[in-house]
């Protein structure tokens, strides 16, 4: 148990609304990460943090934001959710030698 | 940026058998990981394996980093090895993790 606890778990949601999702972690990393998962994309890196309130793009970053406000929480929104954004999305932690630990996903879905 | 090749894409198994999974990569790598996602999309850290072997009960790895690429070794497959196998690969400290497209695997009874 990487001890990564994600919020909510499940969510649909209308286009066009505002979403948050929530990464809380136990570990007192430094850097944590988030990530969706798509049919045929695999995984790739939205956000990441490499400290409270230093944050940097990944490779899909467009229409996302994200902060962190204390080691343990770091949020994901989505300011006007579209149905592109509908996706499985997985929060990560990495250790001092750069393991990755992964929190238990979050699925989305933009109607 | 680096490309992360893995194969096969599909492979079925009947319980008991053996398997290798292949992860090759386009550049130099300081960093490689294994991961499986279980039926239920939980990823769990395999090895954190940039070189040499390693093995953990039936599931063993080794990465040969001048020739860029990793073996992942599962030995008397059991129905709940079923699911995807991830390679990841990064480049240097700090650019950040590359995900392969995954070994979908099936393990019947």
């Amino acid at each position: 148990d990487a001890g990564i606890t994600q919020s909510p778990r499940h969510k649909v949601t209308e286009t066009g609304t505002p979403v948050t999702l929530r990464c809380h972690q136990t570990e007192n990393h430094r850097y944590m990460y988030w990530y969706r998962q798509d049919p045929g994309h695999g995984l790739r890196l939205i956000h990441y943090s490499y400290g409270v309130k230093d944050t940097d793009k990944g490779e899909v970053s467009d229409g996302y934001s994200v902060s962190r406000s204390k080691t343990e929480d770091f949020l994901l929104t989505l300011e006007s959710a579209t149905s592109s954004q509908t996706s499985v999305y997985f929060c990560a932690i990495s250790d001092s030698r750069n393991t990755i630990y992964f929190g238990e996903g979050s699925w989305l879905t933009v109607v | 940026g680096i490309q992360v090749e893995q194969s096969p894409p599909d492979l079925i198994l009947q319980e008991g058998a053996n398997s290798t999974l292949r992860c090759n990569f386009s550049d130099s790598v300081n960093n490689l990981q294994w991961f499986h996602q279980n039926p239920w999309g939980q990823l769990i850290n395999l090895f954190y394996i940039p070189s040499g072997t390693k093995q953990n009960g039936r599931l063993s790895a080794t990465t040969v980093a001048t020739e860029r690429y990793s073996l992942l070794y599962i030995s008397s497959s059991q129905t709940t090895d079923s699911g995807v196998y991830f390679c990841a690969v990064e480049r240097f400290r700090g650019s950040r993790l590359t995900f392969g497209e995954g070994t979908q695997l099936t393990v019947n009874p």
